[in-house]
């Protein structure tokens, strides 16, 4: 069964700073892996897409790697601004094409 | 294009009623559908598949007769909490996909039970 975390559950940076969140799956047979954006009490904003034959994802200051071998996933955001505060989410989807599992989330503070 | 929404976006009910959330894909028409739940502080978890025309798949743990999903056109899905209690009190997201395909997420429902 897929398991997906993440680290650090929370990360407070000043504005300005480059950050990298962490996720981690434990079946490396997956589809694609996804990175969302979500804001208190909201749904979700998809960020970035990786399909499993790709390594990286590219979109404005964000990036995203994809490693499957080592079950890993790195989102990269450079430059931040407060407007990036938010819950950062990533999930694994299953080599079937059907539904995600997701980690638990990094809650992401950029201070002004 | 692929946008979905989701009807109401909040809701608050008494112990005991029943509370139905619209899923639409509405511009799309969308094969499958999908359910999760968030728990406060936690993470999204799915709680059932659904394809057009036939019955839906329950994740472990999900109680299927309290948590009725039909799919019976392929732009609408819904999620009906039956009797509902306080514990199922949470943010309710759906997503849609044309088959395998890319899923798109609703705007999620917070459903309070009083």
């Amino acid at each position: 069964k897929q398991e997906v975390t993440q680290i650090p559950a929370a990360l407070s940076v000043p504005e300005g700073e480059n950050l990298v969140l962490n996720c981690s799956f434990t079946d490396s047979a997956i589809y694609n892996l996804q990175w969302f954006r979500q804001d208190p009490g909201k749904g979700l904003t998809s960020l970035l897409l990786i399909q499993s034959s790709q390594r990286e994802q590219t979109s404005g200051r964000l990036n995203a790697s994809l490693d499957k071998s080592s079950g890993r996933s790195t989102l990269y955001i450079a430059a931040s601004q407060p407007g990036d505060s938010a819950t950062y989410l990533c999930a694994a989807r299953d080599n079937y094409g059907q539904n995600f599992v997701f980690g638990p989330g990094t809650r992401l503070s950029v201070l002004p | 294009g692929a946008v979905v929404s989701q009807h109401p976006s909040r809701v608050i009910c008494k112990s005991g009623t029943s509370v139905k959330i619209e899923c639409r894909s509405l511009d799309f028409q969308a094969t499958t559908m999908f359910w999760y739940r968030q728990f406060p502080k936690k993470s999204l978890m799915l709680m059932a598949t659904s394809n057009e025309g036939s019955k839906a798949t329950y994740e472990q743990g999900v109680e299927k007769d309290k948590f009725l999903i039909n799919h019976a056109s392929l732009t609408l899905s819904t999620l009906t909490v039956t009797s509902a209690h306080p514990e199922d009190s949470s943010f309710y997201i759906c997503s849609a996909s044309i088959w395998e395909g890319t899923q798109y997420f609703g705007p999620g429902t917070r459903l309070l039970v009083l």
